[in-house]
């Protein structure tokens, strides 16, 4: 079983260069979510989305971007990246409501220099 | 902004002690409450879930739900080293309509031989 895949594990970045974090689940789950995490944090919400089309806001969207065409992904877009963004990023899904536990990928580690 | 806060620790205890965490949040009308464990490096991965008042077991451990002084905790019974982790306590608060998972920053449990 897969569950939900992010690509890519590692990532260098320059300041202002862009790149898009992929985030796949074949448990046709309607719920997924991004999620960054800073050493010794917990997890703040990026952005979040109930279903195909649709996406919101979290906790901490400001320089990035994502998008839900299909129910299986939600790639983030970050845009003009910036050392502040240097994190660990996860993306999560959850079954037909934000309500249930969620299932998590193994996390991208993002820095930027 | 709803908060949901955790003693980030280190919470250190014997081999074969009871580990005792706790979690508080701020929203009255949270719904769903989860503890995830994290071991460093990893995702997190659930623990126990719970919906309603009371206590649930599942192995050696207990999810305690107390709604109206709005704290959850999570007991682990005979504690074994392989219980080093840090466990995130996640609430779903209301949120334009929706119940979004927030998380605390979590607890870090060391458990010694």
């Amino acid at each position: 079983n897969a569950g939900v895949t992010q690509t890519p594990k590692f990532r260098i970045l320059k300041i202002g260069q862009s790149m898009t974090l992929q985030c796949a689940q074949d448990m046709n789950h309607n719920y997924m979510y991004w999620y960054r995490q800073d050493p010794g944090m917990g997890l703040k919400l990026i952005y979040y989305s109930v279903g195909a089309g649709i996406t919101d806001k979290g906790e901490v969207p400001n320089g990035y971007n994502v998008s839900r065409s299909t129910t299986e992904d939600f790639p983030l877009r970050l845009e003009l990246a910036a050392p502040s963004q240097t994190s660990v990023y996860f993306c999560a899904s959850s079954p037909v409501s934000s309500n249930q536990p969620q299932h998590f990928g193994d996390g991208t580690r993002l820095s930027i220099l | 902004q709803k908060e949901v806060e955790q003693n980030s620790g280190p919470l250190s205890v014997p081999e074969g002690a009871i580990a005792s965490l706790n979690c508080t949040y701020s929203d009255r009308g949270s719904q769903s409450f989860f503890w995830y464990r994290q071991y460093s490096g990893k995702s997190p991965e659930l623990i126990m879930f719970i919906y309603s008042n009371g206590d649930k077991e599942d192995g050696r451990f207990t999810a305690q739900l107390n709604k109206a002084s709005q704290y959850v905790s999570l007991l682990i019974r005979d504690s074994q080293p392989s219980d080093s982790a840090t466990y995130l306590c996640a609430v779903t608060c209301s949120s334009g309509g929706s119940y979004i998972p927030t998380f605390g920053r979590g607890t870090s449990l060391i458990v010694h031989p």
